[in-house]
C-alpha cells in the first residue's frame, strides 16, 4: 500500500488569491489525480496528473483555474487560482496502484 | 459515463441495529470498490468486488456483488460507533485506468 501526505492540511484565503496543494507519496504509483468534494458528499474528478506532461482535466474545470504540475511518479501540486467562495471545498489527491486507490487526508479550504 | 446511484444518503441508527447500503448502476460493473471515509481523512478502501454473486466479508461488514454485476450491497451487523463515515462505492472508468466514478455516499451515524 502506498501513504499520500497532502498539505497543508486545511486553509483559510482571501478571494484572488492562490492557494498551491501538495501531495508526495511514499512509493511510486503509476495514476495521481486531484478530486474536489463537499464536506459529506461524493468525490468529483477535477484532472489527471500526469508525469512530466500537462493534467488532463475534466468537463468544467480548466488549466487556467486550476494548473497541476507532477515532475515525478511521487509528487504532485494542485494550485487553486483566483479563489472565490466557491472554490471553498475539500480537495483530495489520490494515487492508484494496480488495485486500488490511496487518498491523502485532504485539504479543506475556506475562501473568504 | 457509468451512473452509481447510491442509497440510502443518510442513515441513523443505534448501536447494536444493522443496516445495508446499496449501489446501483445500469450498467454493468466491471469491478465495483466499497470506500469509507471519516471526517478529516480521505477514502479508504475496504473491499474490491469483481465475480457476479460474489460475497465478501471483511468483520461485520458484508459486501454483496449482485449475478449480473449492477449492482451491490454492503450490509453491517450490529454496528459500532466506530462504523460512523461516508461510505462511497466506485467503479473504475473504461476509458482511464485507475480514474474512479463515484456514488453519491451514504453517511452513516451509529450513535452509542
Amino acid at each position: 500500500s502506498a501513504v499520500i501526505s497532502q498539505k497543508p492540511s486545511r486553509d483559510i484565503c482571501q478571494r484572488g488569491t492562490s492557494l498551491t496543494i501538495q501531495c508526495q507519496v511514499d512509493s511510486q504509483v503509476t495514476m495521481m489525480f486531484w478530486y474536489r468534494q463537499q464536506p459529506g458528499q461524493s468525490l468529483t474528478l477535477i484532472a489527471t496528473a500526469n508525469q512530466g506532461s500537462e493534467a488532463t482535466y475534466e468537463s468544467g474545470f480548466v488549466i487556467d483555474k486550476f494548473p497541476i504540475s507532477r515532475p515525478n511518479l511521487t509528487f504532485s501540486t494542485l494550485t487553486v487560482s483566483n479563489m472565490s467562495p466557491e472554490d471553498s471545498s475539500i480537495y483530495l489527491c489520490s494515487g492508484t496502484g494496480n488495485t486500488e486507490a490511496f487518498f491523502g487526508q485532504g485539504t479543506r479550504l475556506t475562501v473568504v | 459515463t457509468q451512473l452509481l446511484e447510491q442509497s440510502p444518503q443518510f442513515l441513523s441508527i443505534q448501536e447494536g441495529e444493522n443496516l445495508t447500503v446499496y449501489c446501483n448502476s445500469s450498467s454493468v460493473f466491471s469491478s465495483l470498490q466499497w470506500y469509507r471515509q471519516e471526517p478529516g481523512e480521505g477514502p479508504v478502501l475496504l473491499v474490491t468486488v469483481v465475480t457476479g454473486g460474489e460475497v465478501k466479508k471483511l468483520k461485520r461488514l458484508t459486501f454483496q456483488f449482485g449475478d449480473a454485476r449492477k449492482d451491490s450491497s454492503l450490509h453491517i451487523t450490529a454496528a459500532q460507533p466506530g462504523d460512523t463515515g461516508l461510505y462511497l462505492c466506485a467503479s473504475r472508468l473504461t476509458d482511464s485506468w485507475g480514474k474512479l466514478q463515484f456514488g453519491a455516499g451514504t453517511q452513516v451515524v451509529v450513535t452509542p
